[in-house]
């Protein structure tokens, strides 16, 4: 049972473009859901997170959306840039330790 | 601030040899660690945490075992590796409900 989707599996912009990736759970129980970019060879970095209480949070050029009642959230990214390209994956849990990461959406930003 | 090394950085090593990798996390005092693997190209999936010294919980053994001998460190192990054992094994930390990754290690299996 695949508890965590997320869309597109890929991706690619153009260099100020801006991004959307989304995330979809099944268990009603998480409430914090955070986002990590992963660069390859590297360990995942946080990259933003937000609380079941909040609908958005933005941090420069990233802002997340959530949307409880669809048990969605989204990852914006504006003016793209070619360090952005990563794989992006999200992780909602019940901040209690136990993760369920994603399958990711690998981000190409094209100069 | 808080630093989390892992080591090896990389391993090669023949079917049936044991393993040991191990992390260290510097800069906080009794944190909850992880292990986590991932297949190249894959997802991360979660093996072991510890919330303290000499406590392991399993989530998914992979036929792998994981010990804390101190507050710090963070040990995975196997006496028999098999090929699915090859891949990014990621230590990490968390403070507050955030994890925070190590570098990892990479791990191939021949």
């Amino acid at each position: 049972q695949q508890q965590v989707r997320q869309s597109p599996q890929s991706l690619t912009v153009w260099e100020g473009g801006t991004t959307v990736l989304t995330c979809s759970y099944e268990d009603s129980t998480f409430n914090y859901f955070p986002w990590y970019q992963q660069f390859p060879g590297e360990g995942p970095a946080l990259l933003i997170s937000i609380l079941s209480v909040s609908d958005k949070k933005e941090d420069g050029r990233f802002t997340t959306f959530f949307n409880k009642r669809e048990k969605k959230l989204s990852l914006h990214i504006i003016d793209s840039q070619p360090g952005d390209s990563a794989t992006y994956f999200c992780a909602p849990n019940t901040n209690t330790g136990k993760l369920t990461f994603g399958d990711g959406t690998v981000l190409t930003v094209k100069p | 601030a808080q630093t989390i090394h892992q080591w090896p950085v990389a391993e090669i090593k023949a079917v049936g040899s044991p393993l040991s990798l191990g992390c260290t996390i510097k800069g906080k005092s009794s944190p909850n660690l992880y292990w986590y693997w991932q297949a190249t190209g894959g997802t991360l999936q979660q093996l072991f945490y510890s919330i303290t010294v000499g406590q392991v919980e399993s989530v998914v053994q992979l036929n792998l075992s994981a010990s804390r001998p101190k507050d710090d460190q963070f040990i995975l192990s196997t006496e028999k590796l098999l090929l699915s054992h090859s891949g990014f094994y990621l230590c990490a930390w968390s403070g507050t409900g955030e994890q925070y990754f190590g570098p990892g290690t990479r791990l191939t299996v021949l």
